[in-house]
This record gives C-alpha cells, sequence and structure tokens, in this order.
C-alpha cells in the first residue's frame, strides 16, 4: 500500500548521542519534506528535497542534516543531539495532481534528548 | 513575507452549532489553500482545498482574496469533528506554510 513510513515513532536519547531518523515512500513521489513541530505549535519546515541528490533547507534553521540517495528514502540525522532537539518530526512528500498540490504525511518520529 | 494565521488557538463549540475556523493569509502570489486535520492519535491529514471547492464531511472553505481569508465552516458540529485543524498556503511551488493550529472541542 501506497504510503509514508517513519521510524522510530518515538525515540529517548541521552545529549551528545547520534540519531537517524527514517523516512521511506512508497507513493512514488519526488519532492519531500521535514517538519519539525513543538507540541500545540506550529509546522516549520527544516529541509526539503526535489528528488535525488537534491537538499535544500527550509524556513526554520535546524542543526540537523538530510539525503537524498534514493526516491523514496529521505533521512534525517543529528550528529549531537541535544535537549533543544526535543520536538516532533515529521516527514511528508508530495505531488502535483489535477486538483492541484498534496502533501502527505508520516505519522512522525517524537525526539527526546535528556 | 508569506504567512498563514490562525486567530483562535482553541475553539469549543456544543453539537449541532454552526462553527468557523478562521485563518487569513498574507501572500503576493496567487494562493493555493489547503486546510488539514489532525484526529486525536492519527497523523496529518488533508480535509479540503481551495482550488477543488469541494465539501468534505460537511465542511466548506471559501477562498475570498478581497479579505486574504480562507475561513472553515460546518453549519451543526459533530463530535467526531473535534480535532486540531491547520490552514495552509501553498506557494513557491516547493513549500506548504502552515498556521499554527486550532483545537476545535465539540461537546456533547
Amino acid at each position: 500500500e501506497a504510503d509514508i513510513y517513519q521510524t522510530p515513532r518515538y525515540l529517548v536519547i541521552g545529549t551528545g548521542k547520534k540519531i537517524t531518523l527514517e523516512c521511506s515512500q512508497t507513493m512514488g513521489h519526488d519532492k519531500m519534506y521535514w517538519y519539525q513541530q513543538d507540541p500545540g505549535m506550529e509546522l516549520h519546515l527544516i529541509h526539503y528535497s526535489y528528488g535525488v541528490n537534491s537538499t535544500e533547507k527550509g524556513d526554520l534553521s535546524s542543526e540537523s542534516t538530510v539525503s537524498r540517495i534514493r526516491t523514496e528514502h529521505f533521512p534525517l540525522t543529528l550528529e549531537s543531539a541535544r535537549p533543544s532537539h526535543t520536538s516532533q518530526y515529521l516527514c511528508a512528500s508530495s505531488e502535483k495532481g489535477l486538483s492541484g498540490n498534496t502533501i502527505y504525511f508520516g505519522e512522525g518520529s517524537w525526539l527526546t534528548v535528556v | 513575507a508569506q504567512r498563514v494565521t490562525q486567530p483562535e488557538k482553541l475553539l469549543s463549540v456544543f453539537k449541532g452549532a454552526p462553527v468557523e475556523l478562521k485563518c487569513n493569509y498574507s501572500y503576493s502570489g496567487s494562493p493555493e489553500l489547503f486546510w488539514y486535520v489532525q484526529y486525536s492519535r492519527q497523523r496529518l491529514q488533508l480535509l479540503l482545498r481551495h482550488i477543488s471547492r469541494e465539501s468534505i464531511k460537511g465542511f466548506t472553505a471559501d477562498l475570498n482574496k478581497g479579505e486574504t481569508s480562507f475561513h472553515l465552516k460546518k453549519p451543526f458540529a459533530q463530535e467526531e469533528d473535534s480535532a486540531m485543524y491547520y490552514c495552509a498556503l501553498w506557494y513557491n511551488n516547493n513549500d506548504m506554510r502552515f498556521g499554527a493550529g486550532t483545537r476545535l472541542t465539540v461537546k456533547p
């Protein structure tokens, strides 16, 4: 079934650890995104990609990095996690159809850095 | 700058009452606007878009360019409508900007 998968869904790690949040989509979309959202707050775009080997930074400055080696895979990495990185990270992909643009979201990854 | 404003963080109505979730945008181009909804323990999902001029689950939203608004309306709210609602603006062909969201609670 076409979907967007994020792992892990929940992660608690210690300060200074390196973590990678995985995101895969089986929808065949070229554009993919990472949004960051604190509880009760708005979504902020932190990274996006037009396709393989394309990565761009979003509006919100983030110490994370991303890569796009395969169309379906868009992982996000924090080299050294800090408590300020505690947040929810949402992966998404988009398509442009006859009805316009549509963004599809994964279930999100909740990261807690202690 | 492109911006989406949802002035109400919380909105509470009784079942059967009309509901309106406000959204205002700031964009110099031709806007493409959406409403996304997040039910409890579910992922964020598209509710409706202004291009389609559709009614989904009884909700409608009309784009008012003069007032730069895209308010979401439903004449008779149901308890299952309780959720977080986000207004969103697509711009520059590569980004969706979201409002801060409104949490709607429909009381029995």
